[in-house]
């Protein structure tokens, strides 16, 4: 079964600094999701991004994020300048269809000290 | 905006038995997806169910059926034969359809749901 691929599995990063996760979606899917859950905490929507460029972005998607398709295999997310609190769980979703297409990767823990 | 209310932060059951989890959500949508995702302890998440608001009918996966009423706007999960590996934070999540190239997962707050031997 197809699999979407999130690399790092974790990353430690001192605040400040600029940190890049990435994704590998599904080849013949479309939309391209980011998730993040704080520990312990729901999972919350970030940014929807279908035909290259960004179609929703919640208001947790500030200007230090950004999302990239750069080579219309990989699905990025950049967070320009860490904070603590956006150490979390980041999760990548690629989607066929959204009802019946959702796969999410197994996730990135993004750990700012 | 859509909610989803998950009231149970954390349930438990001994194998082998039935156990509820319960959702309540708010949308002003006719028409609309509801969702059960589980996340193990590797903190995956797995779609376990899927519900189409104009379905009548209840969705069932094995073991995994739902009780959908949708006039109460309430969406709960019924896990029979509770197995050691259903042990997992499960979470509800609303999905409005979007034609725009957005459908995203509004979720809940989770459940944590122990099995125990």
């Amino acid at each position: 079964e197809p699999e979407v691929t999130q690399t790092p599995s974790h990353q430690v990063t001192q605040m400040g600094q600029e940190v890049i996760l990435r994704c590998v979606p599904i080849s013949n899917h479309l939309y391209f999701y980011w998730y993040r859950q704080i520990l312990g905490q729901k999972v919350e929507f970030l940014v929807s991004f279908y035909n290259n460029e960004i179609s929703e972005k919640s208001e947790i998607f500030d200007d230090q994020f950004s999302v990239e398709r750069p080579d219309g295999s990989n699905f990025t997310l950049k967070i320009r300048s860490t904070k603590l609190e956006d150490s979390a769980m980041y999760f990548c979703a690629s989607v066929w269809t959204g009802p019946y297409g959702y796969t999410f990767g197994s996730g990135t823990r993004l750990t700012v000290v | 905006a859509q909610t989803v209310t998950q009231s149970q932060p954390e349930m438990s059951v001994q194998e082998a038995e039935t156990v509820t989890l319960s959702c309540t959500y708010d949308t002003s949508e006719n028409n609309y997806y509801l969702f059960w995702y589980k996340q193990p302890p590797s903190r995956q998440m797995i779609l376990v169910i899927r519900q189409e608001a104009y379905k009548q009918q209840n969705a069932t996966e094995n073991r995994f059926s739902v009780n959908f009423q949708k006039a109460a706007k309430s969406f709960s999960l019924k896990i029979s034969d509770s197995q050691l590996g259903d042990t997992a934070m499960y979470f509800c999540a609303f999905m409005k359809p979007d034609q725009g190239g957005s459908e995203k997962l509004v979720f809940g707050k989770g459940t944590k749901l122990t099995v125990n031997p």
